[in-house]
């Protein structure tokens, strides 16, 4: 049962215009999100996160909206840059006690010159 | 530096063999957790360690899969008579603490390969 779902294997963008990475859960327990940004042979760096008493959050070029009632988050990175173009997971976890993280699938972010 | 660090970086090794992979988490991190990563797949949760206990092992695919931290610091995780399916990247990753929701910092996993 895949309780966090990335539907969109990749995704290609221009550069200087908005990336749109999106995200949909199914577990109403989720509390919190977090994207991670991956490179190859590298592991997963932390972005951004957002807990689920707010419906965004803003850090630099990256924004992630939150939407309750959809069971969705999307990642918005505007504007894109090539230093962006990795492979992007959405993870959830549940309330203080329960740490480990739910993993999306990932998309593949290219970013085009 | 001051990563997780994870040694090897990859493993070849034969059907039936054990392997260790090991996990050197940030300094003054008490939470570890280790995840691995299938081809064309998301992180799957393994084991997560508070300090020195295991208060949740329920990733752990088999009985043939074990871990253990000793000294609230260093992890190694165990894979015995290991089969073609546990090939994957087996990443760990740590933070400040289990509770509120402090982001987890990974290191560059071990890539396991079965032959």
């Amino acid at each position: 049962d895949q309780q966090v779902k990335q539907n969109s294997p990749s995704l290609s963008v221009q550069e200087g215009r908005i990336s749109i990475l999106n995200c949909d859960y199914t577990n109403s327990m989720f509390d919190y999100f977090l994207w991670y940004k991956k490179y190859p042979a590298e592991g997963p760096t932390f972005l951004i996160s957002i807990s689920s008493i707010k419906d965004k959050n803003e850090d630099g070029r990256f924004t992630v909206f939150l939407n309750k009632s959809a069971k969705h988050l999307s990642l918005h990175i505007v504007p894109s840059q090539p230093g962006d173009s990795a492979v992007y997971f959405c993870a959830a976890s549940f309330p203080q006690g329960a740490q480990k993280l739910v993993f999306g699938q990932g998309t593949r972010l290219t970013i085009n010159p | 530096g001051a990563g997780v660090s994870q040694s090897p970086s990859n493993k070849v090794t034969e059907k039936g063999k054990d392997v260790e992979l090991r996990c050197d988490p940030i300094s003054g991190h008490t939470a570890l957790y280790w995840y691995r990563q299938s081809l064309g797949q998301g992180l799957e949760f393994l084991i997560y360690f508070q300090g020195n206990s295991a208060p949740d092992k329920s990733g752990l695919p088999s009985d043939r899969f074990s871990a253990e931290r000793t000294g609230g610091s260093v992890s190694t995780l165990t894979i015995q008579r290991t089969q073609q399916e546990d090939s994957a990247v087996y990443l760990c990753a740590s933070s400040l603490q289990s509770g509120g929701h402090q982001p987890q910092h990974f290191g560059d996993g071990t890539r396991l390969s079965i032959l």
